[in-house]
């Protein structure tokens, strides 16, 4: 089975342009969540959505940042306009949220660099 | 105050010997989840062990095993016959109860280096 996919693997940007992030869960899944890890915070949980519904967008740093989630199949975080401090690798990570197990599995990862 | 500490920034341990990492965790909720993933230099983020509160028994997965010790507040991973593979950041994380929603909350890790 496929893990969760996310694109693009790497960016590069400019300060003040856009910038997508997109994810695409594990099939079956009903939550999603994305991470932000930096040297300086570590990995910090930035917004989750429970069957497509935004639960929890308390990480979020500003408004520059949203996330969405049409469908169970496809999330996108999206930064406008981007600065160099949201360098960072982004994560996706999916979990089936059960009686037995709600275990959450990672996507390989954004690499955000904002010059 | 830190809800999950992990206070090895870093340790060496030789090849085919078993390790310890450490893992403290707050929680005033009786329902929670322990996790422990291994995040090699690739910097994938790749799932371990499970430990829930009520599991009466210490969670084990091939070389990994998780001391759950309850009343101390404490989840340690134990690798055993260390691999150079395993040398890799290694985070703690908890999900606290169904109320808090399931995210997880991370550990700052511990770096595992593998002497041959």
């Amino acid at each position: 089975d496929a893990g969760v996919i996310q694109s693009p693997r790497h960016e590069v940007t400019e300060m003040g342009q856009e910038v997508t992030l997109r994810c695409k869960p594990i099939s079956g899944h009903n939550s999603l969540f994305w991470y932000r890890q930096t040297m300086m915070r570590g990995l910090e949980l930035l917004i989750y959505f429970n069957n497509n519904v935004p639960i929890d967008d308390s990480g979020m740093p500003e408004d520059r940042f949203s996330a969405k989630m049409p469908n169970a199949s496809f999330s996108t975080l999206k930064i406008q306009p981007s600065e160099p401090r949201d360098s960072a690798v982004y994560f996706c990570a999916s979990s089936l949220v059960s009686v037995n197990t709600d275990t959450q599995y990672f996507g390989p990862g954004t690499r955000l660099t904002v010059l | 105050a830190q809800k999950i500490t992990q206070t090895q920034p870093g340790m060496f341990v030789q090849e085919k010997e078993a390790v310890t990492l450490d893992c403290t965790y707050d929680t005033s909720d009786p329902s929670y989840g322990l996790f422990w993933y291994k995040q090699p230099s690739s910097g994938e983020m790749i799932f371990l062990i499970y430990q829930g509160s009520y599991d009466q028994q210490n969670a084990t997965e091939g070389r990994y095993s998780l001391n759950f010790q309850k009343a101390r507040k404490s989840a340690n991973l134990v690798i055993s016959a260390s691999q150079l593979g395993d040398s890799a950041m290694y985070f703690c994380a908890m999900r606290e109860g169904v109320a808090a929603g399931n995210k997880l909350t991370f550990g700052g890790g511990t770096r595992v280096l593998v002497k041959p």
